[in-house]
């Protein structure tokens, strides 16, 4: 079955600076993948995902990118602000429709 | 606030016993997925109903079981309780049946003693 590997499990970075978290996955049928904010005690929430047949997707200070030969795609948060402060979660859609997720990164954003 | 609700918001149980989890999606959506969330397994897809059918099954014991109703509230039952089901039990709901663009209720702690 599909195998989703996240990293890094920790990431600090000074308010202003850049995040790039990056997932890698197992199962070449796998066509979607979302990335879910989790603040501490709440519930998940997306907050931008990108299909299969596209290769990059942006919304405002967030984007996604793919790479399907490499079976890896990565979020990358610009300009960084406290209140990214979250655990970030990666997923993937296999062929089954199963959504295998990734351990998560927790993301501190120092002021 | 998603729209989907879910409850009860906390429960302790002791092992052995059996609980049920209820799951209301927004408004409009067909599709439902439960989740669960503990401290060393993250996020883990137990199941997935589409208008009333189930439609796909990720890691979900056999001692748990769901099912989604006419009105399209799902509930999960969990069974023969051990301590290692402590956990937090999400249910998040999507239009498509694809599962994309997915909203997460609010969650249900569960203890088991």
């Amino acid at each position: 079955g599909e195998n989703v590997e996240q990293h890094p499990s920790t990431l600090s970075v000074q308010e202003g600076d850049s995040a790039v978290i990056k997932c890698t996955y197992s199962d070449s049928a796998s066509n979607y993948f979302p990335w879910y904010k989790q603040e501490l005690g709440k519930r998940p929430q997306l907050i931008i995902d990108i299909r299969s047949n596209v290769g990059e997707k942006k919304d405002q200070r967030i984007a996604v990118t793919l790479n399907k030969t490499a079976k890896h795609f990565s979020l990358h948060i610009t300009e960084t602000q406290p209140e990214d402060s979250a655990v970030y979660f990666c997923a993937a859609r296999d062929y089954g429709q199963n959504f295998v997720f990734g351990p998560g990164t927790r993301l501190s954003v120092l002021p | 606030d998603s729209g989907v609700t879910q409850t009860p918001k906390h429960l302790i149980t002791a092992t052995g016993q059996r609980v049920t989890l209820r799951c209301s999606p927004r408004s409009g959506d067909l599709s439902v997925y439960w989740y669960q969330q503990s401290l060393d397994q993250g996020l883990q897809f137990l199941i997935q109903y589409y208008n009333g059918e189930e439609r796909a099954k990720g890691n979900i014991l056999e001692r748990f079981s769901a099912q989604q109703f006419p009105d399209l509230h799902s509930e999960l039952n969990l069974s023969s309780l051990e301590l290692g089901d402590s956990a937090l039990y999400f249910c998040a709901s999507s239009v498509s049946r694809g599962g994309e663009t997915q909203y997460f209720g609010p969650g249900t702690r569960l203890l088991v003693l």
